[in-house]
């Protein structure tokens, strides 16, 4: 059963650094990892979609990398700002299904960026 | 457009009510999903419908109840709901090739069970 995993939980940093959340998954035959962004209460926003075969994927000031052979993602956010302050959710894509995707997310992790 | 809508944004029933959520994209998306999430928790999956067929039932309790009347429409009935199924519900679609487009989600529905 794939299991992802978060850390840290909750990050909170001043305006203007840079930052890296982490992700790990147990299971790497993945056909795509994506990461989102959850603010209270809203739905989810997709932020990056990497699929198996690519090793990162850029928008703007965040940059995301996959190491499927190990299981890990990283997204970077590049000169935070008080408006990125959300939770941050990773989910990965597993093999098997033959119509639609599954699923699965981390915990996330609880992003405040302070003024 | 990127944009999955849901309606209504809040809905409050009793568990003896029937109610029904709505979901509708125009992005041409032939996979279509619903998920639950509790507070504080990731979603988990509660349905898939692909080419308006249902594909993925994740063991959810028969008081819920999808349906897909069209490629862009997706439904969830409910009906004798528990407390403890108030939660956030979550649309998404997505592209269907094998495995693995982008999903788009929805706003939700912020249902709560009297």
């Amino acid at each position: 059963k794939q299991e992802v995993t978060q850390i840290p939980a909750a990050l909170s940093v001043p305006e203007g650094e840079n930052l890296v959340l982490n992700c790990s998954f147990t299971d790497s035959a993945i056909y795509n990892l994506q990461w989102f962004r959850q603010d209270p209460g809203k739905g989810l926003t997709s932020l990056l979609l990497i699929q198996s075969s690519q090793r990162e994927q850029t928008s703007g000031r965040l940059n995301a990398s996959l190491d499927k052979s190990s299981g890990r993602s990283t997204l970077y956010i590049a000169a935070s700002q008080p408006g990125d302050s959300a939770t941050y959710l990773c989910a990965v894509s597993t093999e098997g299904e033959t119509s639609g995707s599954r699923l699965t997310f981390g915990e996330g992790t609880q992003l405040t960026v302070n003024p | 457009d990127t944009e999955v809508t849901q309606t209504p944004k809040h809905l409050v029933m009793g568990m003896t009510n029937k109610k029904s959520l709505k979901c509708e994209q125009h992005m041409g998306h032939r996979a279509m999903y619903w998920y639950k999430q509790k507070a504080k928790k990731p979603p988990e999956l509660m349905f898939v419908y692909s080419y308006e067929k249902l594909s993925i039932n994740e063991s959810v309790p028969s008081r819920f109840s999808p349906e897909c009347p069209n490629s862009s429409l997706l439904n969830l009935h409910l009906h004798a709901l528990q407390p403890e199924d108030s939660a956030l519900y979550l649309c998404a679609s997505s592209q269907v090739r094998g495995l693995g487009y982008e999903q788009y989600f929805g706003p939700g529905t912020r249902l709560t069970v009297t």
